[in-house]
């Protein structure tokens, strides 16, 4: 069973639309970190954030915000006013012992 | 900052081949880890490694097989290639201080095609 879908494979906006990306995992350890990383076309993965199971806040990061809600076992990720620099795979991941990844969603950011 | 480097970035081999794909990290981090990047599967944990000598399977773990001689490297091994390995190969590294849950650094992939 996947433990983590991203249901969205391909999103493309136009520059400074906002876009939320969606991600529900998959667990039966209470205590668990997700993650969201963003992989733009040089190809290196690259950390955005963590959250554990256990604060629930969600978090704004200059454009970036992180909705996390444990009822519905979702972590949403939003960009707000998009910009080109945005265009990436960005992948959700679950930590409950090992890493586990979503499929990834494409967002492409046109000018 | 956290430094994952992979031996090469494009990578082609023949079937039956043994390749070896080399990973070093310089932040002195206990745990390494090798997946595999596929269209629509993200990514797959084959192997990885908590200290010096040790590894464990991850989930696709057949096919390959790992070496950790060193803290700083980490080597994944295709004892006999085949054409469904053809893939992205990432390394990560993370820190064991604080737990298991630690965020992972990555280097900047391999892609190998096998012929």
């Amino acid at each position: 069973a996947q433990k983590v879908t991203q249901a969205q494979t391909e999103i493309s906006v136009v520059e400074k639309e906002d876009v939320t990306l969606d991600c529900v995992y998959e667990t039966r350890d209470t205590t668990y970190y997700l993650f969201w990383y963003k992989q733009p076309p040089s190809g290196e993965l690259v950390f955005l954030i963590r959250r554990n199971s256990f604060d629930e806040q969600n978090e704004i990061s200059g454009r970036y915000s992180w909705n996390f809600q444990k009822s519905t076992s979702s972590f949403n990720f939003t960009i707000t006013a998009s910009q080109v620099v945005d265009s990436a795979v960005y992948f959700c991941a679950l930590n409950d012992y090992k890493l586990s990844f979503g499929a990834g969603t494409t967002v492409t950011v046109r000018a | 900052d956290v430094k994952v480097t992979q031996s090469s970035r494009y990578l082609v081999k023949r079937t039956g081949e043994k390749v070896f794909l080399e990973c070093v990290q310089d932040m002195d981090h206990e745990n390494m880890f090798w997946y595999r990047q596929d269209p629509g599967l993200g990514l797959r944990l084959i192997y990885f490694s908590y200290d010096v000598k040790m590894k464990e399977k991850g989930d696709i773990p057949e096919g390959y097989s790992v070496s950790r001689e060193k803290k700083e490297r980490f080597s994944l091994i295709l004892e006999s290639a085949s054409t469904n390995q053809t893939s992205m190969y990432l390394c990560a590294s993370s820190t064991l201080a604080g737990g298991l849950y630690n965020e992972q650094f990555f280097g900047p992939g391999t892609r190998l095609t096998v012929l």
